[in-house]
């Protein structure tokens, strides 16, 4: 079974600093990792995903999450955040086939002016 | 582009009430799930269909019910409702196969249930 740790509940940042939210896995199979945004009384929107090749993973609005087998980690990254990035991150995990995703249990990313 | 579309967006029910909540998705996805998400506990799985005609209990089943009425539809009944049932609930649909990498999900806006 998949699970999967967010190391941070919260995240306070000053506008245009960066950030980095942590997410570790555990898996016993070959996993597939994702991160998605929630935006205040919103759904969730997918950011980015890992499946296959290359260990950095680009997604929109500027962020970047790096997979790292050896430490079980998919860490978020943005170099310059803004206001507008305020929300709730999670971390996703899945195995192959038809597996369904499992969460962690979110960080809350809050920009301060 | 509907994509996941869900009703109501928002209930109030009293305890032992019953309701059911719809799902319906546009994208030709074979695969729904039912997430609820509480505060500081992220989001849990409730059931899930892998495709038309299949059902799965997923973390957090006890209290619900589901039903895959067609590819595109995937309704949550809750038969008695209790104040823990009070959350946010998601529904989701992706392109899934035994055989294939798998793909993100596509979520709905939710539905805000509180039971008094």
């Amino acid at each position: 079974a998949q699970s999967v740790t967010q190391l941070d509940s919260q995240v306070p940042v000053f506008e245009e600093a960066p950030v980095e939210l942590r997410c570790n896995y555990s898996s016993s199979v070959s996993v597939y990792l994702f991160w998605y945004v929630q935006y205040p009384n919103q759904g969730l929107q997918l950011l980015l995903k890992y499946l296959s090749g290359s260990t950095l993973v680009k997604g929109i609005n500027g962020f970047e999450a790096e997979f790292n087998k050896s430490q079980t980690s998919f860490h978020l990254r943005k170099p310059s955040v803004h206001i507008s990035d305020t929300a709730e991150y999670f971390c996703a995990v899945r195995g192959g086939g038809n597996t369904p995703l499992v969460f962690g249990k979110g960080t809350r990313l809050s920009v301060i002016a | 582009n509907a994509g996941v579309t869900q009703t109501p967006k928002f209930q109030v029910l009293k305890t032992g009430q019953s309701m059911t909540l719809q799902c319906a998705q546009d994208m030709n996805h074979n695969s729904m799930y039912w997430y609820r998400q509480d505060p500081g506990m992220g989001l849990r799985l409730i059931y899930y269909s892998a495709s038309e005609g299949t059902t799965d209990k997923g973390e957090v089943p006890n209290g619900y019910n589901v039903s895959r009425l067609n590819k595109r539809e995937f309704s949550l009944r809750l038969e008695s409702a209790a104040p823990s049932q009070t959350s946010v609930y998601f529904c989701a649909s992706s392109v899934s196969s035994r055989f294939s990498v798998p793909y993100g999900y596509t979520f709905g806006s939710g539905t805000r249930l509180t039971v008094v």
